[in-house]
């Protein structure tokens, strides 16, 4: 069974540029959630998506935005990158959408604003 | 809205020791509490949940967490203490929604 897989592993932009982060989830899985994690700090939650739709978002301005594919894979795309996007960016997927359903996380992008 | 406070930013310890990671939450609705770890580059893996019933809750790798509603608390504990086990460790709360609130983060490091 093939875990969460994010690509690229890193990324560097510079201020303004826009970007996207791709996710595939587990096998069986159909919800997606995305989360930024800022050096020394815990992920922040920014948006979730199930079956294609978004089902929840967090404190995050529009120019975050995503999309989840037939196959369940995901987008994140930033736009007007700001250097305090400079982060690790976590995808998560899991069986459904309730919080009680365990996220399996994958190993992450990170990004790199200059 | 939850939060999570993770109240040791560090925590070095020898090896074979006991360990506590110390955890409160901040909830106005019944919550689901988790405890996750990020060993380096690499993301984070489930150690042990609690969703309802016994308060005391066994994880992976000989952790476990003890909930207390009465103190908004959610300790991880682990009797004896691997080099292995050095990471970072994250308590996570969620209510009834999406989203997982995790807390700062504890850098256990274990040493000789």
């Amino acid at each position: 069974e093939t875990g969460v897989t994010q690509s690229p592993t890193h990324l560097i932009k510079t201020r303004g540029q826009q970007v996207t982060l791709r996710c595939s989830s587990q096998s069986g899985h159909n919800t997606v959630s995305w989360y930024q994690q800022a050096l020394g700090q815990g992920p922040q939650f920014i948006f979730q998506y199930y079956r294609e739709e978004e089902n929840g978002r967090g404190n995050f301005p529009p120019r975050f935005s995503g999309l989840q594919f037939p196959n369940y894979s995901s987008e994140l795309n930033v736009n007007a990158l700001e250097l305090d996007d400079s982060a690790l960016y976590l995808c998560a997927s899991s069986l459904s959408w309730s919080s009680y359903n365990e996220q399996f996380f994958g190993p992450g992008t990170r990004l790199t604003v200059l | 809205a939850q939060s999570v406070t993770q109240l040791d930013s560090q925590v070095p310890v020898f090896e074979e020791a006991p360990v506590e990671l110390r955890c409160n939450y901040s909830s106005s609705v019944s919550v689901y509490l988790f405890w996750y770890v990020q060993y380096p580059n690499q993301g984070l893996q489930l150690l042990l949940k609690y969703l309802s019933g016994s308060t005391l809750v066994k994880g992976i790798n000989g952790f476990e967490a003890e909930f207390n509603k009465s103190q908004t608390s959610f300790h991880l504990r682990k009797p004896s203490v691997h080099i292995s086990d050095t990471a970072e460790y994250f308590c996570a709360v969620s209510g009834a929604g999406t989203a997982l609130i995790f807390g700062k983060g504890t850098t256990l490091s274990v040493s000789s």
